[in-house]
């Protein structure tokens, strides 16, 4: 069965920094591309980024409102991905979801999600 | 970036209903477009993926259609466990996008 559990949620002063982990299992990790996807309270579905396997080269690709800000890693040795997410702004306050991808069909499997809050 | 414009943005329909959900993209995806569930408080789901295939486990009453620019979603015959918020998003490119949602209420 695949298990995605993110952890890392929690409140950060804007300009803070926070890293989110998203612990998978189920799937054969290494060979996956994983996205995060953010919803914001009482809105829609956002894109944050993606992370493409090592063998599709470990390309990533951000949205305009976070690039440069933050930055997604994967460790496959540990079957986990990993949000870096810097500088961060009261409109970052969001559920972040992170989720599996089988190249560009769609994202099919979903973590529970974990809420960022930045606020002062 | 490939805007994509879902209408309608709510919708009122009773159990039996046959609802169609529309999404147009603001440039051709060829048929990179998939459409998601989410019930209050939990995460999305896949319904469809490229435009027609329907995710593993997901009922029949779904139904995909389009290509090009113009999609949509058919549920034929609503069950009462189908009132959710509905989202269509492109993945032919990235930014990948969403549609902005269609909430489905039970009228």
């Amino acid at each position: 069965e695949v298990q995605l559990v993110e952890s890392g949620g929690g409140l950060v002063k804007p300009g803070g920094s926070l890293r989110l982990s998203c612990a998978a299992s189920g799937f054969t990790f290494s060979n996956a591309w994983m996205n995060w996807v953010r919803q914001a309270p009482g809105k829609g579905l956002e894109w944050v980024g993606r992370i493409k396997s090592k063998t599709d080269g470990v390309t990533t690709d951000y949205a305009a409102p976070v690039k440069g800000r933050f930055a997604i890693s994967r460790d496959d040795s540990k079957n986990t991905l990993y949000l870096q997410m810097n500088s961060l702004k009261t409109e970052d306050t969001a559920v972040y979801f992170c989720t599996t991808e089988p190249r560009h069909l769609g994202l099919d499997y979903w973590g529970q999600g974990t809420l960022v809050t930045v606020s002062s | 970036d490939i805007q994509m414009t879902q209408s309608p943005s709510s919708l009122s329909a009773s159990v039996g209903d046959r609802v169609t959900i529309t999404c147009r993209a603001s440039q051709s995806i060829s048929s990179y477009l998939n459409w998601y569930q989410q019930k209050a408080g939990k995460a999305p789901k896949l319904l469809i993926y490229a435009t027609s295939s329907l995710q593993s486990g997901v009922p029949s009453r779904f139904s995909g259609s389009g290509s090009g620019t113009d999609f949509t979603l058919t549920i034929s015959s609503l069950q009462p466990e189908d009132f959710a918020t509905y989202y269509c998003q492109q993945s032919y490119s990235t930014p990948y996008t969403f549609g902005q949602g269609t909430k489905l209420e039970i009228k």
